[in-house]
């Protein structure tokens, strides 16, 4: 079974100051990952995911992760974070053929002037 | 495109009352799933919906059941209401398999059970 750990529930920061939430997760078989970013009332959207190759993978909204296999992380990062970026991020596993999902429980953004 | 919906937006039952919610998709995608949203819990999955035909229990089934209505509509059900049913509830979508590929979530259901 897959499991994910988010290491902080909430993570404060500064407007234009860089930022990483922490993910690890744990499987005996081959996984693929996923970050899901949620805005107030609404439903998750993709941020980016690892499936195969290049262990740095770049998402949307100038987001990159990158996928440390000996480590089992996949931590999310920002160079420089905007107030817009305030939300909380999922990060996800599910096993490579399988249907089902894992999600982290949730690290909450919160971005000050 | 729409999407993925959801109806209701919002429900308030009374502890033992019936409702379902409707799920609907316009990307022709064949996977679908409800999922539950508890604070300090992430996303944990009820049913999913491998393709049209099929259905298969998640992590927390108990006091659900669902119908996938044809390729596009999947609902859920729950036929007696319990407080511990009180969260939000996503509806969601993907191609064949979430392995490797994204899921697209309605907006929610809020429900309270009182």
């Amino acid at each position: 079974a897959q499991s994910v750990t988010q290491l902080d529930s909430q993570v404060p920061v500064f407007e234009e100051a860089p930022v990483e939430l922490r993910c690890n997760y744990s499987s005996s078989v081959s996984v693929y990952l996923f970050w899901y970013v949620q805005y107030p009332n609404q439903g998750l959207q993709l941020l980016l995911k690892y499936l195969s190759g290049s262990t740095l993978v770049k998402g949307i909204n100038g987001f990159e992760a990158e996928f440390n296999k000996s480590q089992t992380s996949f931590h999310l990062r920002k160079p420089s974070v905007h107030i817009s970026d305030t939300a909380e991020y999922f990060c996800a596993v599910s096993r490579t053929g399988g249907f089902k999902t894992i999600f982290g429980a949730g690290t909450r953004l919160f971005v000050k002037a | 495109n729409a999407g993925v919906t959801q109806t209701p937006k919002f429900q308030v039952l009374k502890t033992g009352q019936s409702m379902t919610l409707q799920c609907a998709q316009d990307m022709n995608h064949n996977s679908m799933y409800w999922y539950r949203q508890d604070p300090g819990m992430g996303l944990r999955l009820i049913y999913y919906s491998a393709s049209e035909g099929t259905t298969d229990k998640g992590e927390v089934p108990n006091g659900y059941n669902v119908s996938r209505l044809n390729k596009r509509e999947f609902s859920l059900r729950l036929e007696s209401a319990a407080p511990s049913q009180t969260s939000v509830y996503f509806c969601a979508s993907s191609e064949l398999s979430p392995g490797g590929s994204e899921q697209y979530f309605g907006p929610g259901t809020r429900l309270t059970v009182t």
